[in-house]
């Protein structure tokens, strides 16, 4: 059965700095992955799809890498911005089952 | 336009109450969701549908109801709730449900359910 772990779960950063979250999966035989955004009580904002091919996708300051051997991929965010803050969720998928989702890392920028 | 509505925003009902959630996606994506978040979880899968037709229900009680009427919307019909179903219920879709490695899952903003 598919697991996700996403470290950090809480992470508190000033504002500007670079950093990356972290989303590890048990199964390598993924077809894509992909990682959202929710702000508190929303909804999930898709930031970037990367395919099972791909190394890595980039959105703005976002850059999303994959390693589908090891089973890891990065959420790498660019000189961090109060706006940034939220929950980061990264999700699997293979094949017709669904999703399956991490925990989420809690992202605060602090001005 | 990649937009995913749900209504209503907000719901309060008692738990002899019947009511309906309701999801549009006017994408032509073949395969709609519902999931189901509590508080600082991630989202727990309820039912999917695929090309209008129910492919899994992961064991959710019968109190929640699924419909897809047709291809662009989705229905949660909800009755005798019980206070620990309060959550957010989470719509989301995208073009399949197949083989293809780009279907990407796009989500509505959420229905905030309170059961009193």
């Amino acid at each position: 059965k598919q697991e996700v772990t996403q470290i950090p779960a809480a992470l508190s950063v000033p504002e500007g700095e670079n950093l990356v979250l972290n989303c590890s999966f048990t199964d390598s035989a993924i077809y894509n992955l992909q990682w959202f955004r929710q702000d508190p009580g929303k909804g999930l904002t898709s930031l970037l799809l990367i395919q099972s091919s791909q190394r890595e996708q980039t959105s703005g300051r976002l850059n999303a890498s994959l390693d589908k051997s090891s089973g890891r991929s990065t959420l790498y965010i660019a000189a961090s911005q109060p706006g940034d803050s939220a929950t980061y969720l990264c999700a699997v998928r293979k094949g017709n089952t669904p999703l399956v989702f991490g925990k989420g890392t809690r992202l605060s920028v602090i001005a | 336009d990649t937009e995913v509505t749900q209504t209503p925003k907000h719901l309060v009902m008692g738990m002899t109450n019947k009511k309906s959630l309701k999801c549009e996606q006017h994408m032509g994506h073949r395969a709609m969701y519902w999931y189901k978040q509590k508080a600082k979880k991630p989202p727990e899968l309820m039912f999917v549908y695929s090309y209008e037709k129910l492919s899994i229900n992961e064991s959710v009680p019968s109190r929640f109801s699924p419909e897809c009427p047709n291809s662009s919307l989705l229905n949660l019909h909800l009755h005798a709730l019980q206070p620990e179903d309060s959550a957010l219920y989470l719509c989301a879709s995208s073009p399949g449900v197949g083989q293809g490695p780009t279907y990407e899952q796009y989500f509505g903003p959420g229905t905030r359910l309170t059961v009193t």
